[in-house]
């Protein structure tokens, strides 16, 4: 029973390369979404997709891209990475019922040097 | 104002107490509401959805109040084990899509 996946779990950067953030549902969700985690902040949405070929920005997607070409897979890139992307990055996923809730993968923890 | 807002906190009581939550929420169109309890540095897990007619879950009872925007979350008998950051969440579909809007949740430290 796995829900949502994500890899890796840690990851240090220097500035300036790029990387991966894998997710993975298993759940069969149309609803996928990435945010970050600062120290002692609240969520921030980076980016979302409701269904396989569509994603859409969110509130802080500078520095990120997204792509969906599977109903399971929604991996969120950095190109260049920099400092202020040091953060803990969630990947989650809804099925689209109305009243449904979010779930969660476990996080990547991610530092940039 | 924050689409969705709740005391930071920390609320630190005894072992046994009793301690409330409120979070106001800014779109009345809204249509579902949840708590989420997140451990320090972990991802947030649902704690349990928060229905119109209020609902409980063994010591945590969840209040919906629409008419008024808030939602609420009572802990009895408090744990050690509670201590954890409490998270509101509001759903409603808006421009084509639901979109979950998160409080920056209250701190809660349970004390021996």
């Amino acid at each position: 029973n796995a829900g949502v996946t994500q890899t890796p779990k840690f990851r240090i950067l220097k500035i300036g390369q790029s990387m991966t953030l894998q997710c993975t549902q298993d759940m069969n969700h149309n609803y996928m979404y990435w945010y970050r985690q600062d120290p002692g902040m609240g969520l921030k949405l980076i980016y979302y997709s409701v269904g396989a070929g569509i994603t859409d920005k969110g509130e802080v997607p500078n520095g990120y891209n997204v792509s969906r070409s599977t109903t399971e897979d929604f991996p969120l890139r950095l190109e260049l990475a920099a400092p202020s992307q040091t953060s803990v990055y969630f990947c989650a996923s809804y099925s689209g019922a109305s009243t449904g809730p979010q779930h969660f993968g476990d996080g990547t923890r991610l530092s940039i040097l | 104002r924050k689409e969705v807002e709740q005391d930071p906190g920390p609320f630190n009581v005894p072992e046994g107490a009793t301690v409330a939550f409120n979070c106001t929420y800014s779109n009345s169109a809204s249509q579902s509401f949840f708590w989420y309890r997140q451990d320090c540095r972990k991802e947030p897990k649902l704690l349990m959805s928060v229905y119109s007619s209020g609902n409980e879950d063994g010591r945590f009872t969840a209040q919906l109040n629409r008419a008024s925007q808030y939602i609420s979350l009572l802990i009895r008998d408090s744990k050690l084990s509670d201590s954890a950051t409490y998270l509101c969440v509001v759903n409603g579909y808006t421009s084509g899509t639901y979109k979950y809007i998160f409080g920056t949740g209250t701190r809660l430290k349970v004390l021996a």
